[in-house]
């Protein structure tokens, strides 16, 4: 019930198209769903965090849509550029002063030129 | 900030040697997580502690492992004795667990090799 699974493990998108990683949790009493980004050789970083409270959150070229009934989330990021090449992890996490984040497995993103 | 430090970067040592890791989290953090990664396991917690006390330390694999944070400044990961399995990147992160949704800081990596 603590896991959070992730999809495609791997995925190969053109420049400029779509990117689209998904992810669906058991747990309904995560609150917190961020993404972080790991480029090779640095630790990942937070990329952008939805709450339940809303269905979507944008920020820039990146997108993340939330259907609670679902309990699935996911991110999009439009304009896929050479940049964006990374891996991707989402996350839940609970309302805490320590709460740990649950990271779902990765997903491995090579935008080609 | 300088950001989350973690020392050495890199280890290569040999099976059945002791290795400590070392990290210093941001200045007025009271969070601190171990992660391990791999590219068969994934991003793995193995401890976290608030306000220097541990929290959680299930994901700790065995008793080889061990983790101290004997002030706001410094934690260690160790491992003794050390075996090939263990190699993996070992990652520090830490964050300010005010009781908002907390973002957490992740450090370099120390990329350990046990031959």
């Amino acid at each position: 019930q603590q896991q959070v699974k992730q999809s495609p493990q791997s995925l190969i998108v053109q420049k400029g198209g779509i990117s689209i990683i998904n992810c669906a949790y058991e747990n309904t009493a995560f609150d917190y769903f961020p993404w972080y980004q790991q480029f090779p050789g640095k630790g990942p970083a937070l990329l952008i965090a939805i709450r339940p409270d809303v269905s979507e959150k944008k920020e820039g070229r990146f997108t993340i849509s939330f259907n609670k009934s679902a309990k699935q989330f996911s991110l999009h990021i439009m304009d896929s550029q050479p940049g964006d090449s990374a891996t991707y992890f989402c996350a839940a996490s609970r309302y805490s002063s320590a709460s740990k984040i649950i990271f779902g497995s990765g997903t491995r993103l090579s935008i080609r030129p | 900030d300088a950001g989350v430090i973690q020392s050495p970067r890199h280890e290569v040592t040999e099976m059945g040697q002791e290795v400590t890791l070392r990290c210093k989290p941001i200045s007025g953090h009271n969070s601190l997580f171990w992660y391990r990664q791999t590219m068969m396991r994934g991003l793995e917690l193995l401890i976290y502690f608030n306000n220097n006390v541990p929290i959680d330390d299930s994901g700790m694999p065995e008793d080889r492992f061990s983790a101290k944070m004997p002030n706001a400044s410094f934690s260690t990961l160790k491992i003794q004795p050390s075996e090939p399995r263990d190699s993996a990147v070992y990652f520090c992160a830490s964050s300010f667990g005010g009781g908002q949704y907390n973002e957490q800081f992740f450090g370099p990596g120390t990329r350990l090799t046990v031959l």
